[in-house]
């Protein structure tokens, strides 16, 4: 079974951006067949759908962030990535990266292995 | 945006009694498209439900959902010490896929 992993800067300056990473193991982002997402939770509230992403780059994005975030996946590494522009103390939150379901199979698209998550936090 | 609205919002009981979690749609959505996570202190959710009714892989048979159109349920028939914990739903019916406010279960 997968298993992910977040990293990054746990600290991020108000309209600064921030880069998170997620590696997968135990399975492969190239030929799994699995949309890959990230899903962020402010401390205390719910759940947010950020984006998915698919291996040949194909990306979902949550229209109230669609504006400032952008996925991007690595296949030689088996990882992929988010970037979230502009932040400010609203965005501080746990981030968590997902598998997504499988391509064009919308009944899959539940969030079945999920990364610890990271926190981070924006403040200057 | 489909909007969820989980009820209530704490559920106190004991240790062996039943829970029965709410969770309305703002939209009709197939049974195809509802899951249900839970989630432990410091933890992130874990997949219990998807589809409605069907358990993910290792869930006890003591958890089990249901529910059509705009209104779903999680049961737990038999409470288990590490049960009382939080659970939140999701649908995946429209995008962008979100997610209830949660429901707490605690113990009396």
């Amino acid at each position: 079974q997968p298993q992910l992993q977040e990293s990054g800067p746990g600290l991020v300056k108000p309209s600064e951006t921030l880069s998170l990473t997620c590696s997968v193991s135990g399975d492969s982002i190239s030929s799994s067949g699995y949309y890959w997402g990230w899903i962020r939770q402010p401390p205390g509230e719910r759940l947010e759908w950020i984006g998915s992403i698919f291996h040949s780059g194909q990306t979902y994005y949550n229209p109230s962030l669609k504006t400032r975030i952008t996925l991007s996946v690595d296949t030689s590494k088996n990882h992929f990535s988010l970037t979230l522009s502009s932040v400010t103390a609203a965005d501080t939150a746990f981030y968590y990266c997902v598998r997504g379901g499988k391509w064009q199979q919308s009944d899959t698209y539940y969030f079945d292995y999920w990364g610890q998550g990271t926190l981070v936090t924006v403040s200057s | 945006e489909i909007v969820l609205t989980q009820s209530p919002g704490t559920l106190s009981l004991s240790p062996g009694e039943r829970a029965t979690l709410s969770c309305r749609t703002s939209q009709t959505i197939s049974f195809t498209y509802l899951a249900w996570y839970q989630q432990k202190p410091g933890q992130a959710p874990r997949l219990l439900i998807y589809s409605t009714f069907t358990r993910a892989t290792g869930i006890p048979d003591r958890f089990s959902g249901g529910g059509s159109g705009t209104d779903f349920t999680l049961t737990i028939s038999r409470l288990e010490p590490e049960d009382f914990v939080l659970y939140y739903c999701h649908q995946y019916n429209s995008p962008p896929w979100t997610f209830g406010q949660g429901t707490k279960v605690e113990i009396k």
